[in-house]
């Protein structure tokens, strides 16, 4: 069964700092599917990122860059100069082909992360 | 619309009350994903549409739990005979077919308190 593991429940930092959120995902399969959302107070979950299995080339976005190492079943996440508008609950997600175009997300728990100015 | 609509955004009822809580998708999503969120359990997946396929239920934790989808496009969840354990933010996610290199849109979610 596949899972996923988010072991900070919460971050603290002060704004500029760098901050790294961590992923561990369990999976039987040699084709999958890496995510991370960001949830803002607001409730939405709003999209980051999707990395596939076979390709694992690090990815940087301005402020955000991810860190996906197959050897270590990891998908990391930092935010460079972080800012306050960068507070919310972090989630790392799972998919896999469970059978026909079903590309259902398991979910990590999430990682609060609050910023202060 | 533009985004996922859901409907309502909050929902207090009584225990052993039904609900049903309405999802709007973007229009041509023909993927439609239900997930509940609560503290103790965290995000958890309950069914999957996909255009007039018959749904993945696998994730319904009881026969309480239903869902439909209409037309291919608007879906309702139902929760028959409300228990406190219900209490949780009900999210509604679509997407075009297969695998979206975008990730899926989700909407605001329906709070539900059960008293």
């Amino acid at each position: 069964a596949q899972k996923v593991t988010q072991a900070q429940t919460e971050i603290s930092v002060v704004e500029k700092e760098d901050v790294t959120l961590d992923c561990v995902y369990e999976t039987r399969d040699t084709t999958y599917y890496l995510f991370w959302y960001k949830q803002p107070p607001s409730g939405e979950l709003v999209f980051l990122i999707r990395r596939n299995s076979f390709d694992e080339q690090n990815e940087i976005s301005g402020r955000y860059s991810w860190n996906f190492q197959k050897s270590t079943s990891s998908f990391n996440f930092t935010i460079t100069a972080s800012q306050v508008v960068d507070s919310a609950v972090y989630f790392c997600a799972l998919s896999e082909n469970s059978g026909g175009s079903n590309y259902k997300l398991t979910f990590g728990k999430g990682t609060l992360l609050t910023v202060n100015p | 619309g533009a985004g996922v609509s859901q409907s309502p955004s909050n929902k207090v009822t009584e225990k052993g009350k039904d609900v049903e809580l309405r999802c709007d998708p973007i229009s041509g999503h023909t993927a439609l994903y239900w997930y509940r969120q609560s503290l103790g359990q965290g995000l958890e997946f309950l069914i999957y549409f996909q255009g007039n396929s018959a749904p993945d239920k696998s994730g319904l934790p009881s026969d309480r739990f239903s869902a439909e989808r209409t037309g291919g496009s608007v879906s309702t969840l139902t929760i028959q005979r409300t228990q406190q354990e219900d209490s949780a933010v009900y999210l509604c996610a679509s997407s075009f077919s297969g695998l979206p290199p975008y990730g899926y849109t989700f909407g605001s979610g329906t709070r539900l308190t059960v008293v």
